[in-house]
């Protein structure tokens, strides 16, 4: 079964540091997603990207991060310089479309665990 | 922004025992979504609302999307040990507009059943 890939599992990183989460999207899915979770509260929506471009962010993603679909597989999300409150497990998303029409199940991987000291 | 309250935070159940639990929004959703998220795993989706007033079946689970659109209940039936995990509302909008499919996820209810 096709599922959304994210590496690394566990990412341990300084403060200040840039960090690259990477993910590889379920191949024919079209809509991508990052979504975070830090430890014991709710999931957050970060950004949604479509054809090639953000569609949508929220107020958590601001200018530290980036999101970029470097080929026809990978879909990044970059942290430019980490905070300890960016320690979070950070979860990839995507979605299909069928008949013209967006799926209503967004697939998310595993999550990367980051740990920002 | 939009924000959903679920309760309960936590429940601790007997085997056999059935659950429910729920979601209310201070503003509509077109869809309603029920996940369930293992440890160190990402949510998967259980359950899918797309109507006011439906009520949608998936095995020993049922979800209702409420008429209001505003609220959302899941309950299990006879639950089992790997019923274990956290059990996650998610309101959407429709695609199109402004809206490309973002979910507004509760803050959980923690389901722990004892065998």
């Amino acid at each position: 079964e096709p599922e959304v890939t994210q590496t690394p599992s566990h990412q341990v990183t300084q403060m200040g540091q840039e960090v690259i989460l990477r993910c590889v999207p379920i191949s024919n899915h079209l809509y991508f997603y990052w979504y975070r979770q830090i430890l014991g509260q709710k999931v957050e929506f970060l950004v949604s990207f479509y054809n090639n471009e953000i569609s949508e962010k929220s107020e958590i993603f601001d200018d530290q991060f980036s999101v970029e679909r470097p080929d026809g597989s990978n879909f990044t999300l970059k942290i430019r310089s980490t905070k300890l409150e960016d320690s979070a497990m950070y979860f990839c998303a995507s979605r299909g479309l069928t008949g013209g029409k967006m799926n209503t199940e967004a697939f998310f991987g595993q999550g990367t665990r980051l740990t920002v000291v | 922004g939009q924000q959903l309250n679920q309760s309960p935070q936590s429940m601790f159940i007997q085997e056999g025992e059935d659950v429910s639990m729920n979601c209310t929004s201070s503003s509509i959703f077109n869809t309603w979504l029920w996940y369930k998220q293992d440890p160190g795993e990402g949510p998967v989706l259980l359950i899918a609302l797309y109507k006011a007033g439906e009520l949608t079946s998936n095995g020993r689970l049922t979800a209702q999307f409420g008429i209001t659109r505003k609220d959302s209940f899941l309950n299990i039936s006879a639950s089992i040990p790997s019923d274990v995990g956290i059990y996650f509302c998610a309101g959407q909008l429709n695609a199109g507009g402004t809206s490309y499919g973002k979910l507004t996820f509760g803050q959980g209810t923690i389901l722990t059943v004892h065998p």
